[in-house]
């Protein structure tokens, strides 16, 4: 099973908005509404920040929201701040799991 | 609190074995995934496989398959990752995180366990 396809790098200003998205086939991403997204900090472990597509657990900024059209989904972070410069990888279900590749955000 | 935490690093030799460990504390273990996740140097996440701790069913990546074991022991509420023979490139962070069997989510994770493989 490939994995998911997200841009390798984004960036934005402070305050501004950006989007990563996560393609993936009507087999993954197009059949399940089961996407989540994962913060990784250089040196640490990763951390839940969306899951089934656009929900957040508790505890993570409403700055994060996620959607899906077809078969992408995308993580938006509105508000950027410098503490949201990290490594996104996105995840999906297709009977079985499969990453994307991950995008690295940096906040100019 | 739910916690995974990890065993330490490790240094290993070319074709030696090695378990290492996750143990899950705060929720009742048997009533969640836990998955295991391969980072290599300065590479993406990589999802290894699977463990349903309450009857053991397991599920590998074909990526994993007949590379690694996974396996649990619900008594002491760990999880393990082991290789018989290892390699070069199973030099890589392995984390362990809970996983939703319903949502599909892996929350929290270990703090990962860096396997070093070097004659």
């Amino acid at each position: 099973q490939s994995a998911l396809t997200q841009p390798a790098s984004v960036s934005g200003s402070p305050g501004q908005s950006i989007t990563i998205s996560c393609t993936g086939t009507s087999s993954d991403v197009g059949s399940y509404n089961l996407v989540s997204w994962y913060q990784q900090h250089p040196g640490k472990a990763p951390k839940l920040m969306i899951y089934e597509g656009s929900k957040r657990p508790s505890g993570v900024s409403n700055r994060f929201s996620g959607s899906k059209s077809g078969n992408t989904a995308s993580l938006t972070i509105s508000g950027l701040q410098a503490e949201d410069e990290a490594d996104y990888y996105c995840c999906s279900y297709a009977g079985s799991r499969v990453f994307g590749g991950g995008t690295k955000l940096t906040v100019l | 609190e739910v916690q995974l935490v990890q065993s330490g690093a490790e240094v290993k030799k070319p074709g030696e074995s090695l378990k290492i460990s996750c143990k899950g504390s705060g929720y009742s273990f048997t009533s969640y995934w836990i998955g295991w996740v391969r980072q290599m140097p300065g590479k993406g996440l990589e999802w290894m496989g699977i463990i349903y701790p309450g009857d053991s069913d397991t599920r590998y990546s074909p990526s994993f398959q007949g590379q690694v074991t996974i396996s649990a022991d619900k008594s002491i509420s760990t999880a393990y990752l082991q290789w018989s023979s290892l390699k070069a490139s199973d030099t890589a962070m392995y984390y362990c995180a809970r996983h939703s069997g319903v949502s599909r989510w892996f929350d929290p994770w270990g703090q990962g366990t860096l396997v070093t493989v070097s004659s």
